[in-house]
């Protein structure tokens, strides 16, 4: 049984460009949801994607947009970068109605 | 408004004692409660998870309770073991619009001495 992997492991943007950052959901699991950790905070819920339509959205802005895919994985898009977005971006899935989150390793995007 | 707050940024026990984290929350439309532990370059792993209906719930040497009235849970650890050190995030699940959201605290960083 694979678990959830996320790619790529790091990477550094600049201010004002777009970042995709991708994630495969583990095997039997159908719902993806997207986090983003900055330093020395716990993660906080960015969306959920369920059947490939999003089913729950926390506090960000639309440039924060995402996408499923028919074999569950997912995308992060993430519009006109801001410093503050630097941050560990965590991908985690799970069956729908279950507590049973897997997390990725995450994604480190640093913005510069 | 930090629903899920976790009021110690760090913890050093000495190996083989009990090491106790603790978590206090906000919402009581929160229907269950999570723990995971952190090391540094991976992702979250789930520890042990305990439903709003219950007390108490155990998993070898991990033990988590919860107290509705009070709005607090916390994470026993007996005896604790060097493997244990690394980061403890509390989370709370609840439904938002048609997802089911983890709302996490900030962490605890748990040292464990030899």
């Amino acid at each position: 049984e694979t678990g959830v992997t996320q790619s790529p492991t790091h990477l550094i943007k600049t201010r004002g460009q777009q970042v995709t950052l991708r994630c495969s959901s583990q095997s039997g699991h159908n719902t993806v949801s997207w986090y983003q950790q900055a330093l020395g905070q716990g993660p906080q819920f960015i969306f959920q994607y369920y059947r490939e339509e999003e089913n729950g959205r926390g506090n960000f802005p639309p440039r924060f947009s995402g996408l499923q895919f028919p074999n569950y994985s997912s995308e992060l898009n993430v519009n006109a970068l801001e410093l503050d977005d630097s941050a560990l971006y965590l991908c985690a899935s799970t069956l729908q109605g279950s507590y049973g989150y897997t997390f990725g390793s995450g994604t480190r995007l640093t913005v510069v | 408004d930090q629903q899920v707050k976790q009021n110690s940024p760090s913890l050093s026990v000495q190996e083989g004692r009990i090491s106790i984290l603790n978590c206090d929350y906000t919402n009581s439309m929160f229907d269950y409660f999570l723990w995971y532990k952190k090391y540094p370059a991976e992702g979250p792993t789930f520890l042990i998870s305990i439903s709003s209906i219950k007390d108490k719930n155990e998993d070898g040497r991990f033990t988590v309770f919860l107290n509705k009235s009070a709005k607090h849970l916390s994470l026993h650890i007996v005896p604790s073991q060097p493997g244990d050190s690394a980061v403890y995030f509390c989370a709370a699940s609840e439904k938002w619009a048609g997802a089911q959201k983890l709302v996490f605290g900030q962490g605890t960083r748990l040292t464990i001495n030899p």
